[in-house]
């Protein structure tokens, strides 16, 4: 079975560019979570969706942060304009239930120069 | 809020060693703990878990008991593999329907040598 797809795996832009991440969850699976891993901070999470509707957003770290789900196999984390402390891991987890992430993905290492 | 602490790493073991990693947490009510573990360049994965009180999860050799009343959530193995080398996280959160914010440590880094 596929596991969570993260999309690219590796990003490296200038400041100032718009990035965009994108997760397919597993099939079947109504909640999805967006979490940053960073050496300095460890794991946040940043948003999570139940039902493609984002239930708890406090983690998103200021207005150039978006993220959306429009439907229950696609979802995509925006930054923009992107600056060098976004850079970080980005993964995406998803799970049945709204408990707790269960499969993450490979995650996107992010750099931005 | 909600919070859990992790012993700070590297362990660094021998092949065969016993392993504790230790896990305490925060929080009002009765979440649910969890184990996940992080291989390089890869993403979390679920361990164990378990979701009450007593409750013993395990999984591949590994295993932790949730014990309320110290609050704590520690990981244990008899006997570490080179393969066991990870990340391993501790995490608090819901059963399906709970009501829980995900939460995790910060990571405790294993590495175990031949």
């Amino acid at each position: 079975d596929a596991g969570v797809i993260q999309s690219p795996r590796h990003e490296v832009t200038e400041m100032g560019q718009e990035v965009t991440l994108r997760c397919k969850p597993i099939s079947g699976h109504n909640s999805l979570f967006w979490y940053r891993q960073t050496m300095m901070r460890g794991l946040e999470l940043l948003i999570y969706f139940n039902n493609n509707v984002p239930i708890d957003d406090s983690g998103m770290p200021e207005d150039r942060f978006s993220a959306k789900m429009p439907n229950a196999s696609f979802s995509t984390l925006k930054i923009q304009p992107s600056e060098p402390r976004d850079s970080a891991v980005y993964f995406c987890a998803s799970s049945s239930g709204t408990g707790q992430p269960q499969h993450f993905g490979d995650g996107t290492r992010l750099s931005i120069l | 809020g909600n919070s859990v602490t992790q012993m700070e790493g590297p362990v660094t073991l021998s092949e065969e060693a016993f392993l504790t990693i230790n896990c305490t947490y925060t929080a009002t009510g009765y979440p649910s703990l969890f184990w996940y573990v992080q291989y390089p360049g890869e993403g979390l994965q679920l361990l164990l878990k378990a979701t009450k009180a007593d409750d013993k999860g395990s999984n591949k050799g590994f295993e932790a008991t949730y014990r309320k009343e110290t609050t704590s959530f520690h990981l244990e193995k008899g006997s570490v593999q080179v393969s066991d080398s990870a990340v391993y996280f501790c995490a608090l959160g819901g059963p399906s329907g709970g009501s829980y914010i995900p939460t995790f440590g910060r990571g405790t880094s294993l590495i175990v040598h031949p």
